[in-house]
């Protein structure tokens, strides 16, 4: 099955800097990669996804950047803000099977 | 609220007891997912309907765990004599699949098990 991983496991940034997370992915046919946010006792929220038949994806202050060669996708933050603190999972599926397989996940703190 | 929703937020039970949580999906859709998260993990897949028909189901998914939605619109999960190893959190996601396309899940809060 798919096997989807984060790096790096922690980040910590300054208030304003960016932020970067990336994950790999290991099946050539995954063709959706979403990103979720979650923070501490609440739901997973979706902040960003992207497919397969488009590179690069913006949304105000939040991009994905996908690299179907090297099988692996980023998550762009800039001018990082308190409340961007959280885990983010990244996760890959493809068409014919619906289930997301998620990374470990990326606790990023944003230093005010 | 038309977001997913699940009931109960927390159960505490002991060990060799059964549980059942409930999910209720967005209206509109079709699809309903269960995963289960441990801490520091992400989720994990545990099954998935369409309407009401359960499509596919993981290997995590051991005889002790069973999953309904038998009129395409709420499901249940329910865990037969319950161990310590299956406390964890219990997410319910749904989509709505359409034609041709990859659909978009979105999560419920949870439902936090803790076996004692």
């Amino acid at each position: 099955g798919e096997n989807v991983e984060q790096h790096p496991s922690t980040l910590s940034v300054q208030e304003g800097d960016s932020a970067v997370i990336k994950c790999t992915y290991s099946d050539s046919a995954s063709n959706y990669f979403p990103w979720y946010k979650q923070e501490l006792g609440k739901r997973p929220q979706l902040i960003i996804d992207i497919r397969s038949n488009v590179g690069e994806k913006k949304d105000q202050r939040i991009a994905v950047t996908l690299n179907k060669t090297a099988k692996h996708f980023s998550l762009h933050i800039t001018e990082t803000q308190p409340e961007d603190s959280a885990v983010y999972f990244c996760a890959a599926s493809r068409d014919g099977n619906n289930r997301l397989a998620f990374g470990k996940g990326n606790q990023v703190v944003v230093i005010p | 609220d038309t977001g997913v929703s699940q009931d109960p937020r927390h159960k505490i039970t002991k060990r060799g007891q059964n549980v059942t949580f409930r999910c209720d999906p967005i209206s509109e859709h079709n699809r309903l997912y269960w995963y289960r998260q441990t801490l520091g993990q992400g989720p994990e897949f545990l099954t998935y309907f369409q309407n009401e028909a359960q499509l596919e189901k993981s290997r995590l998914l051991s005889d002790r765990f069973s999953a309904e939605r038998p009129k395409g619109s709420f499901s249940t999960l329910e865990i037969q004599r319950t161990e310590q190893g299956d406390s964890a959190m219990y997410l319910c996601a749904s989509s709505f699949r359409a034609a041709g396309s990859t659909d978009t899940q979105y999560f419920g809060p949870g439902t936090r098990l803790t076996v004692l």
